[in-house]
């Protein structure tokens, strides 16, 4: 058992469309990162959410944006979707005043743009 | 920009074998290291970690791996693999203070045969 939920596990969406994937910290967690792991390559860090704000943000534009909820639960929200958009998503969660380590992840949701 | 180079794709070994995976770092200030496996269908799981000191440590299900600092390098190691060792495996490292934000290789698929 993961600890971390993500859901959908599978998703199908058409280029342009938007779309949301969802993430349950592990019980106790209070921060929630996000990454974007493509075919063939190892996780990509997008962002990450503390207190209900980004804390930190990777290399990614601005059609990917999220949001946390005060349960800590987050969700990644991508707009106008590419191609090159299709890959895996990962969550994990982690305590801001825990060690690198405490770095919990998902399955991931994995997405698939066409 | 910090980067991880893991110099192996695809490693096949057979049962009993050593295994040895290279992973290479950039980033001129002081980090964090580990290594993380994805066993086929599950979630990417801590295998081992180096904050400080002794520069060999040991993981889960007899891994280890060596920090070189003058060399940039975290080698993964094991002296005798299983077939239950197939799987991929990620060198990441974070900056001292990002935690949750942390810097993949692009993984090494290890398949062992029976």
């Amino acid at each position: 058992d993961a600890g971390v939920t993500q859901s959908p596990t599978h998703l199908i969406k058409t280029r342009g469309q938007q779309v949301t994937l969802r993430c349950s910290p592990k019980s106790g967690h209070d921060t929630v990162s996000w990454y974007q792991q493509a075919l063939g390559q190892g996780p990509q860090f997008i962002f990450q959410y503390y207190e209900e704000e980004e804390r930190q943000r990777g290399n990614f534009p601005d059609r990917f944006s999220g949001h946390q909820f005060p349960n800590y639960s987050s969700e990644l929200n991508v707009n106008a979707l590419l191609l090159g958009d299709s890959a895996l998503y990962l969550c994990a969660s982690s305590l801001v005043t825990g060690p690198p380590e405490s770095l919990h992840f998902g399955n991931g949701t994995r997405l698939t743009v066409t | 920009a910090q980067s991880v180079s893991q110099h192996n794709h695809h490693v096949i070994l057979s049962e009993a074998a050593s295994l040895e995976l290279g992973c290479n770092y950039s980033y001129g200030g002081t980090v964090n290291l580990f290594w993380y496996v994805q066993y086929p269908g599950q979630h990417l799981q801590l295998l081992l970690k180096y904050f400080s000191g002794d520069p060999l440590v040991k993981g889960i299900k007899g891994f280890e791996a060596e920090f070189i600092k003058s060399k940039f390098s975290f080698n993964l190691r094991k002296p005798s693999v299983q077939w239950s060792d197939t799987a991929e495996y990620f060198c990441a490292v974070n900056a001292i203070g990002s935690q949750g934000n942390l810097i993949f290789g692009k993984g090494t698929k290890l398949s062992v045969k029976p």
